[in-house]
């Protein structure tokens, strides 16, 4: 079945560190991805998403690439905020509408 | 609304105590998803509505687990005969794309259940 494996948490940076947030996934056919945060006391929230192998997908100076052939999606960002820490949720979606999530990567920026 | 809105926000139920969970979505979203997030994991998908009818309930963890949407808008999602390992926190989550449509669904800030 569908499944997500995201780097294991939680990560702790200095203001102006770069992040990478690893997420490997296997998948039936040709899923859409996405990266969801969550910040503290809010509800999930789309970060980001690509569609389609090589697409890029970007917000907020956060990005990742759909790399099929090593069915990845990592999260990079050059330089982190404080406001950047949160829970940090990789999914694909295949058929269908349901999204399978990874377990969640804990980022603590510091200043 | 502007956004998802689910209620209540903390429950708190005795073993045993059946409990309904409501969620109310984005005006005009034809589909709406249940997950279920155990503490320190990513969601788990439930079960899924395209307008009033259940097109997926393949999640729900038991016979006990039973959601409805009656005229395809507001959702409850009711638990009976609540065990601990039910305590989680519940999301729901609508989108405008039908089903096989794909695309991002927007979140609710979810009902935290603690089972004592």
């Amino acid at each position: 079945g569908d499944s997500v494996t995201q780097m294991e948490g939680p990560v702790t940076l200095s203001e102006e560190a770069f992040l990478t947030i690893n997420c490997t996934y296997t998948a039936t056919g040709y899923p859409s991805l996405f990266w969801y945060v969550q910040y503290p006391g809010e509800g999930l929230q789309l970060l980001l998403k690509a569609t389609k192998a090589d697409d890029k997908g970007s917000n907020k100076g956060f990005e990742a690439t759909y790399r099929k052939e090593t069915t990845s999606f990592h999260l990079e960002k050059g330089s982190v905020q404080v406001s950047d820490s949160a829970v940090y949720f990789c999914a694909l979606q295949t058929s269908g509408s349901r999204l399978t999530f990874g377990e969640g990567t804990q980022l603590t920026v510091n200043p | 609304g502007a956004g998802v809105s689910q209620s209540p926000r903390y429950k708190v139920a005795k073993r045993g105590q059946d409990v309904a969970l409501r969620c109310d979505p984005i005006s005009g979203h034809v589909s709406l998803f249940w997950y279920q997030q155990a503490l320190g994991q990513g969601p788990e998908f439930l079960t899924y509505f395209q307008n009033e009818a259940q097109l997926d309930k393949s999640g729900l963890p038991s016979d006990r687990f039973f959601a409805e949407r009656p005229e395809g808008s507001v959702s409850t999602l009711k638990i009976q005969r609540t065990q601990q390992e039910d305590s989680a926190v519940y999301l729901c989550a609508s989108s405008f794309r039908r089903f096989g449509q794909g695309g991002a669904a927007f979140f609710g800030q979810g009902t935290r259940l603690t089972v004592v």
